[in-house]
């Protein structure tokens, strides 16, 4: 039962150096998300995509891009890191129910630190 | 005014007690609505949807106050498992995937 799979779990960056977060997920999911979470801050949306060739900017999507490369991938790019990117990076899919809206499934996570 | 808002805590219980989190939202058009559970370093799990009648899973009672606008957990006999940050989240009108809010987190550790 994987879910929702990313990589790398831990990367430490230099400053200016860029670096692809990847993810994919096996529930057939047509949206995927990226989510940054900094201590205090709580979950912020970084870019999303609704459904495959589809990709949308979130709350703070400055020094990224994203590619959704086909309906189970979803990567994250960081071009030029800086030491502000610092974070734990989430990605996420969810599905849209009827009942319940739209219930999202977190990956486990990538602690990124940018020196 | 943050669209979702949360207590932070920390709410420090012991084993046996009943503790109950409230978390408001801003959008009365709001549809849908959820708790998760996040560990320390580890990533958000749901825990339960909230329903607009109130639902209870085992020892978990969700419960939404739509004219209040809030949406409320209720933990009984805690564990020390429970010791966690709980997560409420709010899905706006369209459903859309860019409409998920989530709030800060309310940090609970139950204590022996």
């Amino acid at each position: 039962n994987a879910g929702v799979t990313q990589t790398p779990k831990f990367q430490v960056l230099k400053t200016g150096q860029s670096m692809t977060l990847q993810c994919a997920q096996d529930m057939n999911h047509n949206s995927m998300y990226w989510y940054r979470q900094d201590p205090g801050m709580g979950l912020r949306l970084i870019y999303y995509s609704a459904s495959e060739g589809t990709t949308d900017k979130g709350e703070v999507p400055n020094g990224y891009n994203v590619s959704r490369l086909n309906k189970r991938e979803f990567s994250l790019r960081l071009e030029s890191a800086a030491p502000s990117q610092t974070s734990v990076y989430f990605c996420a899919s969810s599905e849209l129910l009827r009942t319940t809206g739209n219930t999202i499934y977190f990956g486990e996570g990538s602690w990124l630190t940018v020196v | 005014r943050k669209e979702v808002e949360q207590d932070p805590g920390p709410f420090n219980v012991p084993e046996g007690a009943t503790v109950a989190f409230n978390c408001t939202y801003s959008n009365s058009a709001s549809q849908s609505f959820f708790w998760y559970r996040q560990d320390c370093r580890k990533e958000p799990k749901l825990l339960m949807s909230v329903y607009s009648s109130g639902n209870e899973d085992g020892r978990f009672t969700a419960q939404l106050n739509r004219a209040s606008q809030y949406i409320s957990l209720l933990i009984r006999d805690s564990k020390l498992s429970d010791s966690a940050t709980y997560l409420c989240v709010v899905n706006e009108p369209s459903g859309s995937a860019r409409q998920l809010t989530f709030g800060s987190g309310t940090q609970l550790t139950v204590l022996p």
